[in-house]
């Protein structure tokens, strides 16, 4: 099983600054790795997949990067509706999908 | 629109059964692979369970398997996770998901319906 890591795992930020999170697989995932947002009392939402393609609808302020073992998900300049929790997942070997433990980006 | 509805959630009690559908709508259901993802209290995302579009092929993580089982009626556009044998670590707000059509991973989201086990 392919284990996820995230970090941080909490990340204050200004609105409007720039925020960067990292996840980490235990081996690698090539481009197979997906971003999502969840946000309080909501289900998640898929933001990034193949590591740096948007989703439908997703705006260009988030941008993914990376391959193999190590991804970032950059929001560059944070809007309210952005606090929130965001979770890696590889769905290069399966099963499982394995997901990251989250990274809470909360209003500084 | 497209869109996923879960429904069946509630309270049962350890070692009952419990059978949770996905409502699916706006889309060829029976063209897309489903998931099961369960998030308990507080907690992190943890993949349950996946049945392909067909139904032919199912898999289970390993903290359910034997205990929880997936299955479809595509005439009914329905998906369903059969639970038995509940113990309390299966309390969870429990999603079901689309598997994209080009990419696995999960496009779609049911807005999650809610399973505590306790006695």
């Amino acid at each position: 099983e392919i284990m996820m890591t995230q970090s941080p795992a909490t990340l204050s930020v200004s609105p409007g600054e720039r925020a960067t999170l990292s996840c980490r697989a235990s081996q690698s995932v090539s481009s197979n790795l997906a971003w999502y947002q969840q946000k309080p009392g909501q289900a998640p939402r898929l933001l990034i997949y193949a590591a740096s393609t948007r989703a439908t609808g997703i705006p260009p302020r988030f941008s993914g990067t990376g391959s193999g073992t190590e991804f970032t998900l950059t929001i560059s300049s944070l809007q309210s509706e952005d606090f929130a929790v965001y979770y890696c997942q590889q769905y290069n070997n399966w099963p499982p999908w394995t997901f990251g433990q989250g990274t809470k980006v909360e209003i500084k | 629109q497209v869109q996923l509805m879960e429904s069946g959630g509630g309270v049962v009690q350890p070692g009952r059964s419990l059978r949770l559908s996905c409502a699916a709508s706006g889309f060829t259901f029976s063209t897309y692979a489903m998931h099961w993802v369960r998030q308990a209290p507080g907690k992190g995302l943890e993949w349950v369970a996946i049945i392909s579009s067909d139904g032919s092929n199912k898999y289970f993580a390993d903290s359910v398997k034997g205990r929880l089982t997936i299955s479809r009626d595509n005439s009914k556009n329905t998906l369903y996770l059969q639970m038995s044998s509940l113990i309390p670590e299966d309390t969870a707000v429990y999603y079901c998901a689309r598997e994209g059509a080009w990419v696995s991973a999960f496009d779609i989201w049911g807005q999650g319906t809610m399973v505590t086990v306790s006695s």
